[in-house]
């Protein structure tokens, strides 16, 4: 049980256009999934929590105008990257915790987005 | 402030050989929650343990084993007799009690040499 997925796992796009990327919760309903970018051989950096029905909570230093969560199931959650330019070429991953409660995040496998 | 180190950027070894992947985390919480994952080449993170801040009881599994020690806000993570396919980057991670953000380290990397 607990599983997530993403879609897609891995895209390449051309600069100036627009991805999105869709995490699911297969099996569970998750009032908040969490957003994290993971730049080659760094670690995990949160972008934005998303909660169903609301409006995602960014952290410092991300533009919500330029990465727009939308949270409107409880089983999904899409990020779009709008207007990508080579430095938001990444790996973008999606967690999500259960409606229930409890503390535990469930990962997704992750999106690689390279922008040309 | 929440803050997670692992000052080991990289490990190398060598097969069968013990290997401890050292963390150090900071919070002024009193409930919080530390957590190991590892993460293969292929990028999916895979859990591995989860210890709440009011539980000080060291845990064994398998070949994995963790020490945790809040007089020292400590929680080591090590591989017994460890293998090829335990090399991965590992990381630690710290979130409060109210099951919010996960604080990440910077992460080990493990390469286990034949």
């Amino acid at each position: 049980g607990a599983v997530v997925s993403q879609h897609p796992s891995w895209v390449i796009c051309k600069s100036g256009t627009s991805v999105k990327i869709e995490c699911r919760s297969l099996d569970f309903q998750a009032t908040t999934m969490f957003w994290y970018r993971q730049f080659p051989k760094q670690s995990l950096m949160l972008m934005a929590t998303s909660n169903e029905g609301s409006k995602a909570t960014y952290e410092q230093g991300v533009e919500k105008d330029k990465f727009l969560i939308n949270h409107a199931s409880l089983t999904l959650s899409t990020l779009t990257v709008t207007s990508a330019h080579p430095e938001d070429s990444s790996f973008y991953i999606c967690s999500a915790r259960l409606a229930s409660g409890g503390n535990e995040q469930f990962f997704g496998p992750g999106t690689r987005l390279t922008v040309l | 402030a929440q803050k997670v180190t692992q000052a080991q950027t990289e490990i190398s070894v060598v097969e069968k050989e013990d290997v401890t992947l050292d963390c150090v985390y900071e919070t002024r919480d009193t409930t919080y929650y530390l957590f190991w994952y590892k993460q293969p080449p292929s990028g999916e993170l895979v859990f591995l343990i989860r210890r709440n801040s009011f539980d000080e009881q060291n845990e064994i599994s398998g070949r994995y084993s963790w020490n945790f020690q809040k007089s020292t806000s400590s929680f080591n993570f090590t591989i017994t007799a460890s293998q090829v396919v335990d090399s991965a980057v590992y990381f630690c991670a710290l979130n409060h009690g109210y099951g919010n953000k996960l604080v990440f380290g910077a992460g080990t990397i493990l390469r286990v040499k034949s």
